[in-house]
């Protein structure tokens, strides 16, 4: 079955800079991959989500690419805001079951 | 429209209780799976219903743990002998079939299970 490894676990940043979070698969037939972010106390929302017949998606200020042939996906969040400070957990599905990454606590100082 | 519901949201019970969970899908979502987490954790995946599959059960942590889908509908979570590990908040979440255009996976609010 699917395996996501997520990394890293933790990511301190200053405001103003930019956040990457990177993910890896394994399974070559998963072909949709989302990003959710939880708030302390709150539910997984998902943010952002890609497909494989596209390499990149932007929405505002974050961006997510794909990479099929060495299946790997990042998410990317530029100018960071102390709000932006959550965990994050990417995903990967091919006709199975959705499979989770770890999660990255991402912590975002003014 | 309406979203995915879990009752009760809030459960305390003590140690050795049964306890049973609910999740309301959102409407026509064929897919469904149930989630723990531990303070502070990541999602740990317990099972997966699709359709009229058999439910893919390899997360469920012990024979405690079992649950049942009615109808392609409503889901129950059920713990029996409940252990002061099994505290941790439960979560459900639905999505409509994989391979389908949309397919996003939304969560429910979570069920806060406590065991004295």
């Amino acid at each position: 079955g699917e395996n996501v490894e997520q990394h890293p676990s933790t990511l301190s940043v200053q405001e103003g800079d930019s956040a990457v979070i990177k993910c890896t698969y394994s399974d070559s037939a998963s072909n949709y991959f989302p990003w959710y972010k939880q708030e302390l106390g709150k539910r997984p929302q998902l943010i952002i989500d890609i497909r494989s017949n596209v390499g990149e998606k932007k929405d505002q200020r974050i961006a997510v690419t794909l990479n099929k042939t060495a299946k790997h996906f990042s998410l990317h969040i530029t100018e960071t805001q102390p709000e932006d400070s959550a965990v994050y957990f990417c995903a990967a599905r091919g006709f199975q079951k959705l499979v989770f990454g770890t999660g990255t606590r991402l912590l975002v100082s003014p | 429209g309406a979203g995915v519901s879990q009752s009760p949201s809030n459960k305390v019970t003590e140690k050795g209780k049964d306890v049973e969970l609910r999740c309301d899908p959102i409407s026509g979502h064929t897919a469904l799976y149930w989630y723990r987490q531990s303070l502070g954790q990541g999602l740990e995946f317990l099972i997966y219903f699709q359709g009229n599959s058999a439910p893919d059960k390899s997360g469920l942590p012990s024979d405690r743990f079992s649950a049942e889908r009615t109808g392609g509908s409503v889901s129950t979570l059920t713990i029996q002998r409940t252990q002061q590990e099994d505290s941790a908040v439960y979560l459900c979440a639905s999505s409509p079939s994989p391979g389908t255009s949309g397919g996003e996976q939304y969560f429910g609010p979570g069920t806060r299970l406590t065991v004295t």
